[in-house]
């Protein structure tokens, strides 16, 4: 099956700073890579996905690169802001099972 | 954006009784839903894929008859813990495939407790 890992496990960046989290999956065959954000106690929200078919995406101050051959993709998010504080999950799935597996997660603070 | 409710939020319960969680989607169809368990400062792990009309499928190392999962409409999963021992204490997320996406939207999760 599927093996997701992330790294870090944890990070702390200043304000305005920028931080990247890092995953490697293992599975050739997964293709839909989405990231989300949880706050405490409530539930995960998609905050941006890729696909296998492109290799970067950006959505204002948040991006996603995918690199295939290496079986890495990586969340980057700038000008940090106190309210960006939560946990990330990456996952990687197949798109015809859809299965998600997730990486072990990121708490992110953002000190102001 | 899509919404996914979950029902009860909290629940607490004795040992041996078994307590059933119900799945919903709000405004879309959802042919598949999943349900994960997630400890706490943990990851979610992924416990079976419920599927509309069929058998659920279960990942390996989950009790499939100790954890029961109806999917019998395009917009309501349920998860049944029977015989609920305090170590199936944990917070239970489900979440909803829109049709035609890949996109997976969560709910809200539910606390479940036994004493």
């Amino acid at each position: 099956g599927e093996n997701v890992e992330q790294h870090p496990s944890t990070l702390s960046v200043q304000e305005g700073d920028s931080a990247v989290i890092k995953c490697t999956y293992s599975d050739s065959a997964s293709n839909y890579f989405p990231w989300y954000k949880q706050e405490l106690g409530k539930r995960p929200q998609l905050i941006i996905d890729i696909r296998s078919n492109v290799g970067e995406k950006k959505d204002q101050r948040i991006a996603v690169t995918l690199n295939k051959t290496a079986k890495h993709f990586s969340l980057h998010i700038t000008e940090t802001q106190p309210e960006d504080s939560a946990v990330y999950f990456c996952a990687a799935s197949r798109g015809n099972f859809n299965k998600f597996y997730f990486g072990s997660g990121t708490k992110l603070n953002v000190k102001p | 954006g899509a919404v996914v409710s979950q029902h009860p939020s909290r629940v607490i319960c004795k040992s041996g009784t078994s307590v059933k969680i119900e799945c919903r989607s709000l405004d879309f169809q959802a042919t598949t839903m999943f349900w994960y368990r997630q400890f706490p400062k943990q990851s979610l792990m992924l416990m079976a894929t419920s599927n509309e009309g069929s058998k659920a499928t279960y990942e390996q190392g989950v009790e499939k008859d100790k954890f029961l999962i109806n999917h019998a409409s395009l917009t309501l999963s349920t998860l049944t813990v029977t015989s609920a021992h305090p170590e199936d204490s944990s917070f239970y997320i489900c979440s909803a495939r829109d049709i035609g996406t890949d996109t997976q939207y969560f709910g809200p999760g539910t606390r479940l407790t036994v004493l």
